[in-house]
């Protein structure tokens, strides 16, 4: 199985500020015959299921703010929150679909400082 | 507007069965890869099975496998998750969820449907 890191567990980001998650993979998950990282990045806030805000490792998911940006290539990759706002305090959880399983990371959770 | 809502959840005692189902509307079902992803208490997201949108393939977490069948029926637009021989550990919120690909992100949600295991 495909085993999912993240990194920090937590961060607190003042309003405004950056928000930089990291992601790594235990295996290579960029499909060389169409060149895509089959990586997804999910925002769960409380009490609410996840939201899928970037899939194949770097696009956006219609209607996710522009300050949400994906980034990386076969292990390692990051989730990056530009001018973080009060409403994306959540976990954010990488997801790999490379292969089944599909295993998530463990989240991180991101708060205002 | 697309809707996944799951249904059958409840208490139920180790070694039962509970059978969980989503019913579909708003996007074309029998086109979609279909997931259940279960959320323990104050937990992460766990991933525990997929069903293409033919039945040509099902997978499992090795959790569940041997355990938990998904299944679906295209023409009630509605998946399923049979659960067998539940353990403690099963307790969870299990959320369906929709895929346009079959390896592929979950675009959509259900809210979820919380599972308790206990005697």
């Amino acid at each position: 199985d495909i085993v999912m890191t993240q990194s920090p567990d937590s961060l607190a980001v003042s309003l405004g500020e950056r928000a930089t998650i990291n992601c790594k993979s235990s295996q290579n998950i960029l499909y060389n015959s169409n060149k895509k990282n089959y990586l997804a990045w999910y925002q769960q806030k409380p009490g609410q299921p996840p939201k899928l805000v970037i899939s194949w490792a770097s696009t956006r998911e219609s209607g996710v703010p522009d300050r949400f940006s994906g980034s990386g290539s076969g292990t390692d990759f990051t989730l990056t929150i530009s001018n973080l706002q009060a409403e994306d305090v959540a976990v954010y959880y990488c997801q790999q679909y490379y292969n089944t399983p599909f295993t998530f990371g463990p989240g991180t959770k991101v708060d205002i400082k | 507007q697309v809707q996944l809502v799951e249904s059958g959840g409840g208490v139920v005692q180790p070694g039962r069965s509970l059978r969980l189902s989503c019913a579909a509307s708003g996007f074309t079902f029998s086109s979609y890869g279909m997931h259940w992803v279960r959320q323990a208490p104050d937990k992460g997201l766990e991933w525990v099975a997929v069903i293409w949108f033919d039945e040509s393939n099902r997978y499992y977490a090795d959790s569940v496998k041997g355990r938990f069948t998904i299944s679906r029926d295209n023409s009630k637009n509605t998946l399923y998750l049979q659960m067998d021989t539940l353990r403690a550990e099963d307790t969870a919120v299990y959320y369906c969820a929709a895929g346009e690909h079959s390896y592929g992100p979950a675009g959509w949600w259900g809210q979820g449907t919380l599972v308790t295991v206990s005697s």
